[in-house]
Formats: structure tokens, C-alpha cells, sequence
């Protein structure tokens, strides 16, 4: 299964879009990319996946790259409630999938 | 729908003693897993299940065992409990092995 880096941290101002950017550069054909959220001490949230194509759900936009060596997460309006970790995670066939990282701390700035 | 469920909460062992972990889930995932979160480590991957009756190892087995003898249920037991083993532990279930991830809430343990 692909690894993944993530920066440790980033800041955002409240309202403005988030991106995270996520390296999987050795991502091989059938793996998808996930993106989870760790608020607090919670249990890992899922957010939103994709393998190719550009996916948008009511919680962020994944954009992959034509390579797939790369993805970014987008936050359209960042909110104080979107302070969190964020994993980004690939995933294939076979049960030993997720690898979960250290992932990026979202700071969200009022 | 529950989702995924674990007890309890927080536990605080002596070294040597014996636990099992709960976790249930209501959703009739074939797939679970259990994970440890660590300070700076991310979560690194324990024991897994593709389904009732099958399970395998994960990235760091070594003191945990697990059985799987219903689709709800997937018990984590931790056999002789040392300090290294204090973290917080998260179970997760899913469909399938590609599909989304559903995690519990999390129980952390501290071994003393």
C-alpha cells in the first residue's frame, strides 16, 4: 500500500478555503485515496475518497492529480469547527489496507 | 443505527493484568479493525477481520489478541498489559476492505 506525507500543520483564516496537500507517490492503479478528520480525541471522521476523477461532497472537494501521485483536500469556507488533524490514507484490495500518518493539524483562525 | 460502539471508556490497568477491549458494531460490516493511536504516531493498525471466523494481524500485534465470532462483535484482549501498551484504541468497521472506515469513539488505557 501507497504512503502517504502530509505537512504537520497549517493555518487558515475563518471563511477561507482550506487546502491540504497530500504526496502518495507511489499509489499503484487500484488504490483509492481517503481523506479522514480527527477532531479532539474523536474517533477518525471519513470525509471524502476518489481514485481518479475529482470528487466533491457536502463536505470538501478532493482534487487528484492526472498522475495520481498527489491530492489535495479543499475546504470551500473554513470554519472554527474545522480545527482538526486531517489523515490522508490510500487504500487497496486486501484487507491490511489503511496507513494512517501523522496527518496535517488544521488550525482554523478566527 | 449505534454504529460503532466500545467499552469502556477509559481503563486503567496494573502490569500483568488482563483486559478485553469491546467493540459492536449494528451495521453489519463484514470488515473491523483495531488500531492504536499514539502521542506523534498517528494510528497504527493492531488486528484485523474480513468477516466472522477470520482474523489476521496488523502492523502491531505483539500483546493483543482478537477473535471474531459474530459479524457485530470484534473483542480486542490484551493478554499481560505493560506500559507501552497505554494509548487510546479505536475500533473501525466498514463493508468492505476499500469502503469507508466508521470508527468508535475510542477507549484509552493506561497501563501503570
Amino acid at each position: 500500500d501507497a504512503k502517504t506525507t502530509q505537512p504537520t500543520s497549517m493555518d487558515c483564516a475563518e471563511g477561507r478555503a482550506a487546502n491540504l496537500p497530500c504526496n502518495h507517490s507511489t499509489i499503484s492503479g487500484n488504490e483509492y485515496v481517503y481523506w479522514y478528520r480527527q477532531i479532539h480525541s474523536q474517533g477518525p471522521q471519513y470525509i471524502i475518497h476518489g481514485l481518479k476523477n475529482n470528487e466533491t461532497n457536502e463536505m470538501a472537494s478532493l482534487i487528484i492529480t492526472e498522475d495520481r501521485k498527489s491530492s489535495t483536500l479543499i475546504l470551500p469556507h473554513a470554519t472554527l469547527r474545522d480545527t482538526a488533524v486531517y489523515y490522508c490514507t490510500t487504500s487497496a484490495t486486501g484487507a491490511n489496507n489503511l496507513f494512517f500518518g501523522t496527518g496535517t493539524r488544521l488550525t482554523v483562525i478566527p | 443505527n449505534a454504529g460503532v460502539t466500545q467499552t469502556p471508556k477509559f481503563q486503567v490497568l496494573k502490569t500483568g493484568q488482563s483486559m478485553t477491549l469491546q467493540c459492536a458494531q449494528d451495521m453489519n460490516h463484514e470488515y473491523m479493525s483495531w488500531y492504536r493511536q499514539d502521542p506523534g504516531m498517528g494510528l497504527r493498525l493492531i488486528h484485523y477481520s474480513v468477516g466472522a471466523g477470520i482474523t489476521d494481524q496488523g502492523e502491531v500485534p505483539n500483546g493483543y489478541n482478537v477473535s471474531r465470532s459474530t459479524t457485530e462483535d470484534f473483542p480486542l484482549r490484551l493478554l499481560s498489559a505493560a506500559p507501552s501498551q497505554t494509548s487510546v484504541y479505536f475500533c473501525a468497521s466498514s463493508v468492505g476492505t476499500q469502503e469507508t472506515q466508521y470508527f468508535g469513539p475510542g477507549t484509552r488505557l493506561l497501563v501503570l
